[in-house]
């Protein structure tokens, strides 16, 4: 069976710190994978997506990165945290192909608070 | 407009109450639907999904979406403590731009014993 590990749960980090969070999914191969934002009040806030090894496509312009150096590795990065980084943050992946749709399957998330 | 719009709640009944929730959508090009549930501190998981106008049941829950008016329904019967959770409605067309889920800000949900 599939399943996604992400890590940390929580994590708390100073302004200007660097970031790395990291997903893994397993029990699949060439997954889409995707991070999630969610803030209070906003819903859920789609931030990078891939389809592949290095492949790597930014919907909203920030503070933050994604790499995806394996295909079923997919991180978020910063170099300097904002205040506004903080957040739960969702890593999610999704069956490659199209016509065919069974959802996105998400991670448990990380709870991010910049101080 | 946004893309899917959810009612904001939050939502409060008793212990055996019928619940309704509601989104629309505006995008015709969504062809599949879907409602996650989300317990506080968890990721979101699917509950519901459906691709076609009509009901669908899985117990206590059922799926309705009808095409015609862009409207998604879960109705959630004798609700229970353990369904108080945030619930998204979400959807998703085959391909480009559409292929993405396009989520509802979600609805909180609590039931009272």
């Amino acid at each position: 069976s599939q399943t996604i590990h992400q890590w940390p749960a929580t994590l708390v980090q100073p302004v200007g710190s660097p970031l790395s969070l990291e997903c893994t999914v397993e029990g699949t191969s060439n997954p889409n994978l995707y991070w999630y934002r969610q803030a209070a009040g906003r819903g859920l806030q789609l931030l990078f997506y891939s389809v592949g090894i290095g492949q790597i496509s930014s919907e909203v312009p920030q503070n933050l990165s994604a790499s995806r150096p394996q295909d079923r590795q997919f991180i978020l990065s910063s170099k300097k945290l904002l205040l506004s980084d903080s957040g739960f943050y969702l890593c999610a992946w999704s069956v490659r192909g199209l016509g065919d749709s069974y959802g996105y399957t998400f991670g448990s998330g990380t709870r991010l608070t910049v101080v | 407009q946004k893309e899917v719009e959810q009612d904001p709640g939050p939502l409060s009944v008793p212990e055996g109450a019928i619940v309704s929730l509601n989104c629309t959508y505006s995008n015709s090009a969504f062809q599949y639907f879907m409602w996650y549930r989300q317990y506080s501190r968890k990721g979101p998981e699917l509950l519901m999904y459906t691709y076609s106008s009509g009901n669908k049941e899985d117990g206590r829950f059922t799926a309705q979406v009808d095409k015609s008016s862009k409207y998604i329904s879960l109705f959630i019967r004798d609700s229970q403590p353990s369904d108080s959770a945030t619930y998204l409605c979400a959807t998703q067309g085959y391909w480009g731009a559409n292929s993405k889920l396009t989520f509802g800000k979600g609805i909180t949900l609590s039931v009272r014993p």
